[in-house]
């Protein structure tokens, strides 16, 4: 199997604070994991690539110093929503991959939902 | 012009019913076309992957994609309402595998 768990499955924030999303790759190593965000009845919009050891590489509009992310291992990714404000509530996925292209499978997280107040 | 279009629905069929969910796109260097099942609140899951133009079935789903159109499709035959969720179709150009474009994703509610 590759199975990819997110925690928390969902967090309450105030305004201001920061967030921290991990990402696991429970039973496969992953070369490369994806963050996701996902709007009510919208798409899944890439935020950022990540390779382990090496810097994110993030999607044009997409602030790097808001949206931290931390490739630590083969098995973990994180990412740290700084001084999160409500529009930043929003639905957030990860992905991992496992083999290299031309094929390369992305797994889904099950996703995390966050709320800014 | 997004990359990917999909009419969001909903569509509503029939227990039974057969059901085609389609995508346009406008990136001829999309080489790899894949179907995603989403339920509310829930990751993704792959349902179907395709390499090129062609058909590929798996048990009630089939893909089938025409690059001469920019137009692939999803078939569930015999549906079920276990297959109510939200279809996602996403594709990539073949140089470049790790970047996905989605499309919004069509949400199919099957009647009992």
């Amino acid at each position: 199997g590759a199975v990819v768990s997110q925690h928390p499955s969902w967090v309450i924030c105030k305004s201001g604070t920061s967030v921290k999303i991990e990402c696991r790759s429970l039973d496969f190593q992953a070369t490369t994991m994806f963050w996701y965000r996902q709007f009510p009845k919208q798409s899944l919009m890439l935020m950022a690539t990540s390779n382990e050891g090496s810097k994110a590489t993030y999607e044009q509009g997409v602030e790097k110093d808001k949206f931290l992310i931390n490739h630590a291992s083969l098995t973990l990714s994180t990412l740290t929503v700084t001084s999160a404000h409500p529009e930043d509530s929003s639905f957030y996925i990860c992905s991992a991959t496992k083999g290299l292209p031309p094929y390369n499978e992305q797994f889904f997280g099950p996703g995390t939902r966050l709320t800014v107040l | 012009q997004k990359e990917v279009e999909q009419d969001p629905g909903p569509l509503s069929v029939p227990e039974g019913a057969i059901v085609s969910l389609n995508c346009t796109y406008s990136n001829s260097a999309f080489q790899y076309f894949m179907w995603y099942r989403q339920y509310s609140r829930k990751g993704p899951e792959l349902l179907m992957y395709t390499y090129s133009s062609g058909n590929k079935e798996d048990g009630r789903f089939t893909a089938q994609v025409d690059k001469s159109s920019k137009y692939i499709s999803l078939f569930i035959r015999d549906s079920q309402p276990s297959d109510s969720a939200t279809y996602l179709c996403a594709m990539s150009e073949g140089l470049n595998f790790n970047k996905f474009y989605f499309g919004s994703g069509t949400k199919l509610n099957v009647k009992p």
